[in-house]
């Protein structure tokens, strides 16, 4: 059975930090890998989609890496703003078309 | 593009009480999902359709949960009766192919259930 974890549950940093945010999960056998930013009462944001046969995928100031043979993922924020303030999922699809979420790392960036 | 859209945005039912919640998704996607997310636990997966036709609902918990599809365009969740632990958000989802493609997500519904 697929399991996600997220390691931090949370995690408050100064703006202008660099932060990774860490992904495992327990089969190998997965399609691809989806990052998401849902923010408080809000529905979830996209943010990159790693398919299996890559290793990463960049948008912006953020960077997502998958090692599939390790079952791991990190999401790289650089130089974190406030603005990145949000809960950051994320979420595998292993054989069939549902998506196996984890439970998330709740980011905080003061100024 | 209008994105993923749900109603109602809250709801708030006494056990025992029927809930219906809509879902529109993406125009053109024929891949609808629903998921739910109970307090203080993980997104999970509910059930999915290709158009009309439901492809997988191994993630359904029980036969109060009724989904529909009509026309393959917008969906309904109903739960009858609800319990208190049906109470959480539930969200749709939707994707114009399957395996490859992003799931782009609604706002989600707020559903309590006292």
């Amino acid at each position: 059975k697929q399991e996600v974890t997220q390691i931090p549950a949370a995690l408050s940093v100064p703006e202008g930090e660099n932060l990774v945010l860490n992904c495992s999960f327990t089969d190998s056998a997965i399609y691809n890998l989806q990052w998401f930013r849902q923010d408080p009462g809000k529905g979830l944001t996209s943010l990159l989609l790693i398919q299996s046969s890559q290793r990463e995928q960049t948008s912006g100031r953020l960077n997502a890496s998958l090692d599939k043979s390790s079952g791991r993922s990190t999401l790289y924020i650089a130089a974190s703003q406030p603005g990145d303030s949000a809960t950051y999922l994320c979420a595998v699809r292993p054989g069939t078309d549902k998506l196996i979420f984890g439970t998330g790392t709740r980011l905080q960036v003061f100024p | 593009e209008a994105g993923v859209t749900q109603f109602p945005s809250h709801s708030v039912i006494e056990k025992g009480q029927t809930v219906t919640l809509r879902c529109d998704p993406i125009s053109g996607h024929d891949n609808l999902y629903w998921y739910r997310r109970v307090m203080g636990k993980e997104i999970k997966f509910l059930l999915h359709f290709v158009k009309e036709s439901k492809q997988d609902e191994s993630g359904m918990p029980n036969n109060r949960f009724l989904a529909e599809r009509t026309g393959g365009t917008y969906s309904t969740l109903k739960v009858q009766p609800a319990e208190l632990e049906d109470s959480g958000v539930y969200f749709c989802a939707s994707s114009r192919n399957r395996a490859q493609e992003t799931q782009y997500f609604g706002p989600g519904t707020r559903l309590l259930v006292l």
